[in-house]
């Protein structure tokens, strides 16, 4: 079974310019995961996704980060524009969706770096 | 809201030693998970073990083994027979409704 699999694997931007991540979950997981992880700290959920639907975006800043899950499949997250605090990396999980707990599967993840 | 709290930023160890790691949560659901995960240089967070909140009886996995107290609200992780390829992050993480709390981690150092 092919795993969770993420694009770039590394990133280095400037303060303003924008970026996206890409993912693609393993087949048949409906939910989708998004986390940002900055160094030193545990992950941190920005967005979940449940097929192509939004089931928990609270964490995520609205104001400068985007994501979609077309077709609830692939997912693309998007920071637009990138401020030095956006370093981190950025990780990838998804999960089935059955019973009361959903062991989530995660990526490589995408490390991104503001200057 | 769930908090998790791993009180040690980094344990270090001696190869072929026994290390615990300690985590701490706060929930008032009652019907969770709770993960410990690995996290090696490569970034690729890997599931070490889990524990339902239901069962009694600790979870075991082959040199992993964990300590549940849940009055206590407490979920060590005990590395037997520790080897290098265990050095990393360990995330303690509470799991329900299709969500993951992670604790801050601790950074795990195998002396050889």
């Amino acid at each position: 079974e092919a795993g969770v699999a993420q694009s770039p694997r590394y990133k280095i931007i400037e303060k303003r310019q924008s970026v996206a991540f890409w993912c693609n979950p393993i087949s048949g997981h409906a939910t989708l995961y998004w986390y940002q992880q900055i160094l030193g700290q545990g992950p941190k959920l920005l967005i979940q996704f449940q097929n192509n639907g939004v089931v928990d975006d609270s964490q995520l800043p609205k104001d400068r980060f985007s994501a979609e899950r077309l077709k609830g499949v692939d997912s693309t997250l998007k920071i637009q524009p990138a401020k030095l605090e956006d370093s981190a990396v950025y990780l990838c999980a998804s999960s089935w969706f059955r019973g009361p707990l959903y062991e989530q599967y995660f990526g490589p993840g995408t490390r991104l770096t503001v200057t | 809201a769930q908090t998790v709290t791993q009180s040690q930023p980094e344990m270090s160890v001696q190869e072929a030693e026994t290390v615990t790691l300690s985590c701490t949560y706060d929930t008032s659901e009652s019907d969770y998970y709770l993960f410990w995960y690995k996290q090696p240089p490569s970034r690729q967070m890997i599931l070490v073990i889990r524990q339902e909140a239901y069962k009694q009886q600790n979870a075991t996995e082959n040199r992993f083994s964990v300590n549940f107290q849940k009055a206590a609200k407490s979920f060590s992780l005990k590395i037997s027979d520790s080897q290098l390829g265990d050095a990393a992050m360990y995330f303690c993480a509470w799991g329900g409704a299709q969500k993951l709390v992670f604790g801050q981690g601790t950074r795990l150092t195998i002396n050889p």
